[in-house]
């Protein structure tokens, strides 16, 4: 059963601007992805928190960063928001050792309007 | 060129039909996930394999590791299975690859 959690559900902001998107991963996991997802496309991985620590990362720019907190739960921060950078991010939490093969929990995303 | 390719892109099958949608990747993995994502977002995981098969209910997933290639089969098709089935890697360099989905409508 999931129980990762992502705030806000919807947000809407103008080009330039940053924006903080928050994860609240399922108890017991310290592993969390975030992922972007655009209108009609699969995912793209954006980058993985183990234990506070980065622990792999797609193909995004500098400007998108992320934040693990000691209690597992996750921010994803993006700066100089761009009109692409509007889209669907979704985190997902699993348990255990990074690079282990633990099934990933996903939340109902945040869906992110650039104006 | 996607390092994870799916097909169909769409799919469309009447109540009861076996449904295959198949999934080939090109890069070493260490797992290969199956997802279904609902109109709206929300994504559930249907299996995650390293190797060989599993059955969850109606629901059956197999993954070649030699000729990487993995399947997703859906018995007895019922309108609720219809939403989109993506097929995602992790690579043995612990980075995610996605396909594109499969759109699947199940017709009463």
């Amino acid at each position: 059963e999931t129980g990762v959690t992502q705030s806000p559900t919807h947000l809407i902001k103008t080009r330039g601007q940053q924006v903080t998107l928050r994860c609240s991963s399922q108890s017991g996991h310290n592993t969390v992805s975030w992922y972007q997802q655009a209108l009609g496309q699969g995912p793209q991985f954006i980058f993985q928190y183990y234990r506070e620590e980065e622990n792999g990362r797609g193909n995004f720019p500098p400007r998108f960063s992320g934040l693990q907190f000691p209690n597992y739960s996750s921010e994803l921060n993006v700066n100089a928001l761009e009109l692409d950078d509007s889209a669907l991010y979704l985190c997902a939490s699993s348990r255990g050792l990074a690079g282990s093969t633990d099934t990933q929990y996903f939340g109902p995303g945040t869906r992110l309007t650039v104006l | 060129k996607n390092e994870v390719e799916q097909s169909p892109q769409n799919l469309t099958a009447q109540e009861g039909e076996f449904i295959t949608i198949n999934c080939s990747y090109s890069v070493g993995i260490s797992a290969l996930h199956w997802l279904q994502q609902h109109p709206g977002g929300g994504i559930v995981s249907l299996f995650m394999l390293s190797s060989g098969k599993k059955k969850h209910g109606r629901l059956i997933a197999t993954i070649n590791i030699q000729e990487k290639h993995s399947s997703l089969h859906i018995t007895a098709s019922h309108p609720r299975d219809s939403a989109v089935y993506i097929c995602a890697v992790r690579s043995a360099g612990n980075q995610f690859y996605f396909g594109t989905g499969t759109s699947l409508t199940v017709i009463p």
